[in-house]
């Protein structure tokens, strides 16, 4: 089965700065790769998604890359702001087969004032 | 209301004993799915389903049962539960792109 695997597990940024956090998988039939954002006894909820057959996609201050050769993908945050901070989850998912949605481990990210 | 909804919101069980947890949608979403959370394991898929009276089993499936009568509905049984299953779960909802997380149930079994 799919196997995902994120760096770092935390991350601690200065407000207004960048953040990075990497993704891989091992199932080369995935195709679609959302982010979760889980803020403290909240639940998950989807921030941005990218499909297999697009390398990048934008929203605002958040970003996604995909290099499906390498099988990894990135989430970077552009001028972070306190209420970036939250653990986030990426996922692996092989549409069209089981539908097995696989997370990977997760990312505490917090952001300094 | 429209959504995703976990019941209960907190339990609490002894070692043992049968508990179910319990989902339902209103979206009619084909695919559901259960998860776990543990501090350091993410999220661990235990179960999903991709429409009634089909389910299979997740990365960590052992000592639990599900089942899928309805589409709404995709409840968790614990036959019996012990400490290690104490976590916070949740189930979620998909139907072609976005999963859709209910809000979670804390169980503590004692």
């Amino acid at each position: 089965g799919e196997n995902v695997e994120q760096h770092p597990s935390t991350l601690s940024v200065q407000e207004g700065d960048s953040a990075v956090i990497k993704c891989t998988y091992s199932d080369s039939a995935s195709n679609y790769f959302p982010w979760y954002k889980q803020e403290l006894g909240k639940r998950p909820q989807l921030i941005i998604d990218i499909r297999s057959n697009v390398g990048e996609k934008k929203d605002q201050r958040i970003a996604v890359t995909l290099n499906k050769t390498a099988k990894h993908f990135s989430l970077h945050i552009t001028e972070t702001q306190p209420e970036d901070s939250a653990v986030y989850f990426c996922a692996a998912v092989r549409d069209n087969y089981g539908q097995n949605f696989v997370f990977g481990p997760g990312t505490r990210l917090s952001v300094l004032p | 209301d429209a959504g995703i909804t976990q019941s209960p919101r907190y339990k609490i069980t002894e070692t043992g004993r049968q508990v179910t947890l319990m989902c339902h949608q209103t979206w009619s979403h084909s695919y559901m799915f259960w998860y776990r959370q543990d501090l350091g394991h993410g999220l661990r898929l235990i179960y999903y389903s991709a429409a009634a009276d089909i389910t299979d089993k997740g990365e960590v499936p052992d000592g639990y049962v599900v089942s899928r009568s309805k589409t709404e509905n995709f409840p968790l049984t614990l036959e019996s539960a012990t400490r290690s299953q104490t976590s916070v779960y949740f189930c979620a909802s998909r139907e072609i792109t976005e999963a859709f997380f209910g809000q979670g149930t804390r169980l503590t079994v004692v």
